[in-house]
């Protein structure tokens, strides 16, 4: 089982629309979560990062972590055109027990188009 | 302006030619890391430092080097480039290893 699984889609919707955008995880070790989106020939940018289960906020977007299932999510409210990008979950992590490697593993991206 | 800066940003070179990606930051940043993203396979974490002279292997180290000498510097050295080598890369730098990362714009690198 990969370390961090997410939907490679692609997923096409109208503007205006609410888009979910899932990954799940297997080692309940992780912590820390985050999502970026990548927009074509430019290198990632942050959008959430989130270190508890539950529900963060920024604008129209919505960050969810339940820790029990090994699920996280990111909606995105009211879709714009500008929001066509590749997102990509992220999780960094301690790699063995003493905790001095470390890591970043990412989900594979999922490519969002929305159309006007 | 925070910025992560990677040069060069495209190289097309030939197997065995050694060349050196270069990066820099300006956040004074701890950690910093490289990737390379491939179609199917997404980014894969390939060395990290966590500081000036530390630094560690990542998911695919084989064929690259690395070296921390100054805190804003973390070049990618491929001594013996080969075509299984060619692959957008990305340098990032963070506060710490599990702070958010700031990403340079890519270098596409090709190996004939």
């Amino acid at each position: 089982q990969k370390e961090v699984e997410q939907d490679p889609g692609p997923l096409s919707v109208p503007e205006g629309a609410i888009v979910s955008l899932n990954c799940t995880y297997s080692n309940s070790a992780f912590q820390y979560f985050m999502w970026y989106r990548q927009y074509s020939r430019k290198g990632p940018e942050l959008l959430m990062y989130t270190y508890s289960s539950g529900n963060k906020e920024d604008g129209r977007f919505t960050a969810q972590v339940d820790k029990s299932s090994k699920y996280i999510s990111l909606f995105i409210r009211d879709s714009q055109p500008s929001d066509s990008a590749t997102y990509l979950c992220a999780m960094p992590h301690t790699i063995n027990s003493g905790g001095s490697n470390y890591k970043l593993t990412f989900g594979k991206g999922t490519l969002l188009t929305v159309n006007p | 302006e925070a910025q992560v800066t990677q040069n060069p940003r495209y190289l097309i070179t030939v197997t065995g030619k050694k060349l050196t990606v270069t990066c820099s930051q300006n956040m004074n940043h701890e950690y910093m890391s490289w990737y390379r993203q491939d179609p199917g396979l997404g980014l894969r974490q390939i060395y990290y430092s966590m500081n000036v002279e530390v630094t560690d292997k990542g998911d695919v180290p084989e064929g690259y080097k690395v070296s921390r000498k100054e805190k804003r510097n973390f070049p990618l050295i491929l001594e013996s480039p080969s075509p299984n080598q060619t692959s957008l890369y990305f340098c990032a730098s963070s506060s710490d290893w599990n702070q958010p990362q700031h990403f340079g714009d890519g270098t596409r690198l090709s190996i004939l």
